[in-house]
């Protein structure tokens, strides 16, 4: 099993691009997270999907931010356009919930963005 | 916002036990407590959790105190593999489906040779 699958591992940008990070989560889970960790802020929900679609967008920042998840094997998480302030790593997480309390997220190696 | 409180950093010696707190005083009934860590430039990893009796694994064992408001995770014999950040956090288990995990601070527990 490869785990949960992110790219690119480092993106540096200027101010202004569009950035998109990619997640393939682990085959036959059904569900999705996409968090975020700064120092400042520590690590926090963005967004998460239960059978491909988006259960809970509150943790957006704001407009700039969009997540798509047109299957169950792939995400996709858009800034445009990106500010330096959106600097941090990214991480996507899976989970595959069969009515039992263990509820176990798997977490990729994360994608860790630069805004210039 | 982090249901849980634990210290910032603890240290340990290697081949020792680490025992690492998190007070959950407000913890509803149906609430489990879930252990995971993160190693650093890696993703969290989970490690244990549990609801009121202690639980065991491969990893670590869970101590939940009677009253449910704390509990321990212990590292048997700590390696410097488990140099980490640990994070507590309490969530609803059973029927909940698949909720996201709500972080706090954790505690950073640094192994020493």
């Amino acid at each position: 099993d490869a785990g949960v699958i992110q790219s690119p591992r480092h993106e540096v940008t200027e101010m202004g691009q569009e950035v998109t990070l990619r997640c393939k989560p682990i085959s036959g889970h059904n569900s999705l997270f996409w968090y975020r960790q700064t120092m400042m802020r520590g690590l926090e929900l963005l967004i998460y999907f239960n059978n491909n679609v988006p259960i809970d967008d509150s943790g957006m920042p704001e407009d700039r931010f969009s997540a798509k998840m047109p299957n169950a094997s792939f995400s996709t998480l858009k800034i445009q356009p990106s500010e330096p302030r959106d600097s941090a790593v990214y991480f996507c997480a899976s989970s595959l919930w069969s009515g039992g309390d263990r509820n176990e997220q798997f977490f990729g190696p994360g994608t860790r963005l630069t805004v210039l | 916002d982090a249901k849980t409180t634990q210290p910032p950093s603890m240290d340990c010696a290697e081949g020792r036990a680490a025992n690492l707190p998190c007070n959950h005083s407000t913890i509803s009934g149906n609430e489990y407590v879930y252990w995971y860590r993160q190693i650093h430039s890696q993703g969290p990893q989970y490690i244990i959790h549990g609801l009121k009796n202690n639980e065991t694994n491969e990893m670590a064992s869970l101590i939940i105190t009677e009253d449910r408001k704390s509990s321990t995770l212990i590292l048997p014999h700590a390696t410097l593999r488990d140099t980490a950040v640990y994070y507590c956090i309490v969530r609803v288990g059973r029927n909940s489906g698949n909720t996201p995990l709500v972080f706090g601070k954790g505690t950073r527990l640094s192994v020493i040779a």
